[in-house]
């Protein structure tokens, strides 16, 4: 089992759409939680980053984090053409450098 | 954030040779990591670049296949020996700002096909 479940898709949306990406997790030690967005031919650019668990919200991103369900979401309302990528969610443990990462979703929307 | 630039930003290269692929970022910063991406696949980290040390090398990758250097605290070398088509990959060079932050910041990559 990896020890964090991103389902890869991919997930075709119309314009305007409200967008639900998940991440499962296995290790409980796990603090710190990121959303990165991919475009194709790009590097991994910092979306969303929260500690612990909680809700928190940027624009029309908001990330959320249910520690107790080892579970992450990332929202996007109103999503727009623009948001078309692939989104990948990253953890790390308290005090240690290394992320670890999902599969990464790809997300089209369609106008 | 970091602005982080990595040469070449693709290439294509025969079975056996050897790729160095560079990465220069705008400000020092504390550490350097290098990953790979493999079509459709998620991101694997090879290692930890090390200033003036030797790179940590995460299981499955080791120094002979991928070499590291870094020199100084704004840039670093990866290099893919004696390739295979099975290197065929993105890599990826990340860094983090401060030493206790663990957000990390990306280049876009280097495209790479070995025939």
């Amino acid at each position: 089992q990896k020890e964090v479940e991103q389902d890869p898709g991919p997930l075709s949306v119309p314009e305007g759409a409200i967008v639900s990406l998940n991440c499962t997790y296995s290790n409980s030690a796990f603090q710190y939680f990121m959303w990165y967005r991919q475009y194709s031919r790009k590097g991994p650019e910092l979306l969303m980053y929260t500690y612990s668990s909680g809700n928190k919200e940027d624009g029309r991103f908001t990330a959320q984090v249910d520690k107790s369900s080892k579970y992450i979401s990332l929202f996007i309302r109103d999503s727009q053409p623009s948001d078309s990528a692939t989104y990948l969610c990253a953890m790390v443990i308290q005090g240690a450098q290394k992320l670890v990462f999902g599969q990464g979703t790809r997300l089209t929307i369609n106008p | 954030s970091a602005v982080i630039s990595q040469k070449p930003s693709r290439d294509i290269c025969q079975r056996g040779t050897s790729l160095t692929i560079q990465c220069q970022v705008d400000s020092q910063v504390t550490m350097m990591f290098w990953y790979r991406q493999q079509p459709g696949q998620s991101l694997t980290l090879i290692a930890t670049a090390n200033q003036g040390s030797e790179a940590t090398y995460e299981s499955g990758f080791v120094i002979d296949k991928f070499p590291i250097s870094r020199p100084n605290l704004t840039f670093s070398t990866l290099t893919v020996s004696n390739m295979s088509p099975e290197d065929s990959s993105i890599y990826l060079c990340s860094v983090t700002q401060r030493e206790w932050e663990n957000i990390q910041y990306f280049g876009a990559g280097t495209r790479l096909s070995v025939l």
